[in-house]
């Protein structure tokens, strides 16, 4: 079974930019989280998506949105990039929403100039 | 607060050596989750092992185990006997709000880097 894929790996925009990520969990799998990583503020929460619904929201602005598709896949959207964007970014696929284990993609690392 | 603390930011191992990784975690939810995750320089998140606060029975998974004291509110990770594939970051991570119907995101200490040495 394929594993979750994010594309694109890496990504350069400027200030005032926005940009898309997207996500592809594993088959079958119907929830996915999005996470922001870096170094001062850690692995921090975004958002998950269940069946094409917003099911919980971490502490970030609004700049920060997403969506989900029927298919399960989904994408994250940040509008006027700061730098303080710049981070990798982490998608996870679980089976059903509050499930047990989450299973990470490799990360989208956005750079912003 | 903090709601998940790692208090080794960092720690050097000799290989064959077992290891215990602190963690710490602070809720007044009665149902939650407490993992551990493995994020190697690729930058991948690995889920290593998983204990639900109602279970009694420590979790173990291969060479991991987690020491769960539920009163101390720890979740320490063992591995036993290192290797040097081992070498990574290691996060603690929660999720609150375990109540069937759905949960929160996890919360992720800040992790500790772990380096075998041969």
């Amino acid at each position: 079974k394929a594993g979750v894929t994010q594309t694109p790996r890496y990504l350069i925009k400027t200030r005032g930019q926005q940009v898309t990520l997207s996500c592809s969990p594993i088959s079958g799998h119907r929830s996915v989280s999005w996470y922001q990583q870096t170094p001062g503020q850690g692995l921090q929460f975004l958002f998950e998506y269940f069946s094409e619904t917003q099911r919980n929201k971490g502490n970030f602005p609004g700049r920060f949105s997403g969506r989900q598709f029927s298919n399960s896949r989904s994408e994250m959207n940040v509008s006027t990039l700061e730098l303080g964007d710049s981070a990798l970014y982490l998608c996870a696929s679980s089976p059903r929403t509050g499930s047990q284990e989450q299973f990470f993609g490799p990360g989208t690392r956005l750079t912003v100039l | 607060a903090q709601k998940i603390t790692q208090t080794q930011p960092g720690m050097f191992v000799q290989e064959k050596e077992a290891v215990t990784l602190d963690c710490t975690y602070d809720t007044s939810d009665q149902s939650y989750g407490l993992f551990w995750y493995k994020q190697p320089s690729s930058g991948e998140m690995i889920f290593l092992i998983y204990q639900g606060s109602y279970d009694e029975q420590n979790a173990t998974e291969g060479r991991y185990s987690l020491n769960f004291q539920k009163a101390r509110k720890s979740a320490n990770l063992v591995i036993s006997a290192s290797q040097l594939g081992d070498s990574a970051m290691y996060f603690c991570a929660m999720r609150e709000g375990w109540s069937g119907g759905g949960a929160d995101g996890l919360t992720f200490g800040k992790g500790t880097h772990l380096i075998i040495q041969p």
